[in-house]
C-alpha cells in the first residue's frame, strides 16, 4: 500500500483567510481524491484529481472555494478559500491502489482545520 | 444512487464481548465492499474488503462476508479489546478498469470498549 503524508496536520485559521493543504505519496498514482469529514460526520468526496487535467468536483463543491492542483503523479494540493467556521473539518486525501488493486483507496492521516 | 446504511452508534461493549456492526447497501451491479477504521485522532485505515458475493474479508480478528442476497456486509469480531475502540465505516466502490472510483461511505459507528 502507498504511504501518504499530509501537511499541515492541523491548523487554526481566521475567518476570511485561505489554507493550502499538501498531500504527498511515496509512489506514482493515477487518481488522488480529496474528502471532507465534518465534526462527527462521515466522509464526503470533494473532488477527484487526475494528473494533467482539471479536477472533477462533486455536487455542492466548486473550484473557486476548493481549488486543487495536481502537478505530478505523487503530489496534490487542496486550498480552502475564504474560510468560515463551517469549513472546520478534517480534510483527507486518498489515492487509488497500485496496479491490480484499483478497487481500494488508501488515506492520508488528515488535516484537522479549525476556523475561528 | 448508491448508498450505505450502517448501524447507528455509539456502541459500548465490555472487553472480550462479541461484536457485530450491521451494514447494508444499495447499489447497481457488483460493487466492492469495505470496512475502514478511524482510531482517535488519526486518518482512515482499510480494515478489510470483499470484492464479490460470498467473499469473506478478514483482518486483526475482524470478519465480514459479502452477502448479495441480503445486500449486507456485517462486521464481526469474536472477542473485542480496548484497543478496538474507534469509529468504523462501511463503504462501497465500483471497481474501475484502470483506476479507482469514488467511495460511498456509511455514517460511521463509534465503538467503545470498557476494560
Amino acid at each position: 500500500s502507498a504511504v501518504i503524508s499530509q501537511k499541515p496536520s492541523r491548523d487554526i485559521c481566521q475567518r476570511g483567510t485561505s489554507l493550502t493543504i499538501q498531500c504527498q505519496v511515496d509512489s506514482q498514482v493515477t487518481m488522488m481524491f480529496w474528502y471532507r469529514q465534518q465534526p462527527g460526520q462521515s466522509l464526503t468526496l470533494i473532488a477527484t484529481a487526475n494528473q494533467g487535467s482539471e479536477a472533477t468536483y462533486e455536487s455542492g463543491f466548486v473550484i473557486d472555494k476548493f481549488p486543487i492542483s495536481r502537478p505530478n503523479l505523487t503530489f496534490s494540493t487542496l486550498t480552502v478559500s475564504n474560510m468560515s467556521p463551517e469549513d472546520s473539518s478534517i480534510y483527507l486525501c486518498s489515492v487509488d491502489g497500485t496496479s491490480g488493486s484499483f478497487d481500494t483507496q488508501y488515506f492520508g492521516p488528515g488535516t484537522r482545520l479549525t476556523v475561528l | 444512487g448508491d448508498s450505505v446504511t450502517q448501524m447507528e452508534g455509539p456502541v459500548t461493549l465490555s472487553e472480550e464481548a462479541f461484536l457485530t456492526i450491521n451494514c447494508t447497501y444499495t447499489a447497481t451491479g457488483y460493487p466492492s465492499l469495505f470496512w475502514y477504521v478511524q482510531y482517535p485522532g488519526e486518518g482512515l485505515q482499510l480494515l478489510l474488503k470483499a470484492t464479490k458475493a460470498d467473499d469473506k474479508g478478514s483482518n486483526k480478528g475482524f470478519e465480514a462476508t459479502y452477502r448479495k442476497e441480503t445486500t449486507s456486509f456485517h462486521l464481526e469480531k469474536g472477542s473485542v479489546q480496548v484497543s478496538d475502540s474507534a469509529v468504523y465505516f462501511c463503504a462501497l466502490s465500483h471497481t474501475g478498469y484502470s483506476s479507482a472510483s469514488k467511495i460511498i461511505f456509511g455514517s460511521g459507528t463509534r465503538l467503545s470498549i470498557r476494560p
